[in-house]
């Protein structure tokens, strides 16, 4: 099946910096990509579609500031957390559309990256 | 809007137990269902799918029939292993907006299986 590679798996950083995650579809093309956040225990919450080549649209509440979206190529799409603060602790996944001829735009899901925001 | 609800858990079983979990939808037109499961610290991982009324999703054993009828998209395994322990996603596609395509996730089910 579809693999999307999600990096990194964990990361701990201090109040204030910024991270990046990023998403990238190894044997299919995703034009659009998907980010989502879940909550201990809780369902995904999607947080933004990413388009490749177009600005990301968001979800009622998310601040697009905070959360810098960027899908500069067919494969790749990442996710800053800028000035990241205790609350933005959390598992964030993402996911890739198939929406190549045989891909029936089915989603395919990344590993996810863990971030504590010391 | 469109919303998915599946039988809240968390729901243990004995090895080689039966398994039912109930998914129903709301949605427009005709969506895609699918099924997702979630492993301890892992993303999500598509288990199996159905795109028109009455397809059968099927995978490692587990059942799902697109119900358009009922609305439905019952996950089902005759005899879980230790190994099926996981939280189980319901979720539906449909077309939303130029090409995305949304997923609409139930709030997951916790399956434990003991031994």
């Amino acid at each position: 099946g579809a693999v999307v590679s999600q990096h990194p798996s964990r990361v701990i950083c201090k109040s204030g910096t910024s991270v990046k995650i990023e998403c990238r579809s190894l044997d299919f093309q995703a034009t659009t990509m998907f980010w989502y956040r879940q909550f201990p225990k809780q369902s995904l919450m999607l947080m933004a579609t990413s388009n490749e080549g177009s600005k990301a649209t968001y979800e009622q509440g998310v601040e697009k500031d905070k959360f810098l979206i960027n899908h500069a190529s067919l494969t790749l799409s990442t996710l800053t957390v800028t000035s990241a603060h205790p609350e933005d602790s959390s598992f964030y996944i993402c996911s890739a559309r198939d929406s190549g001829p045989s891909g029936g735009n089915i989603q395919y899901f990344g590993a996810g990256t863990r971030l504590s925001v010391l | 809007g469109d919303s998915v609800t599946q039988m809240e858990g968390p729901v243990t079983l004995s090895e080689e137990a039966f398994l039912t979990i109930n998914c129903t939808y709301t949605a427009t037109g005709y969506p895609s269902l699918f099924w997702y499961v979630q492993y301890p610290g892992e993303g999500l991982q598509l288990l199996l799918k159905a795109t028109k009324a009455d397809d059968k999703g099927s995978n490692k054993g587990f059942e799902a029939t697109y119900r358009k009828e009922t609305t439905s998209f019952h996950l089902e395994k005759g005899s879980v292993q230790v190994s099926d322990s996981a939280v189980y996603f319901c979720a539906l596609s449909r077309r939303s907006g130029g090409s995305n395509y949304k997923l609409t996730f139930g709030k997951g089910t916790l399956l434990t299986v003991n031994p």
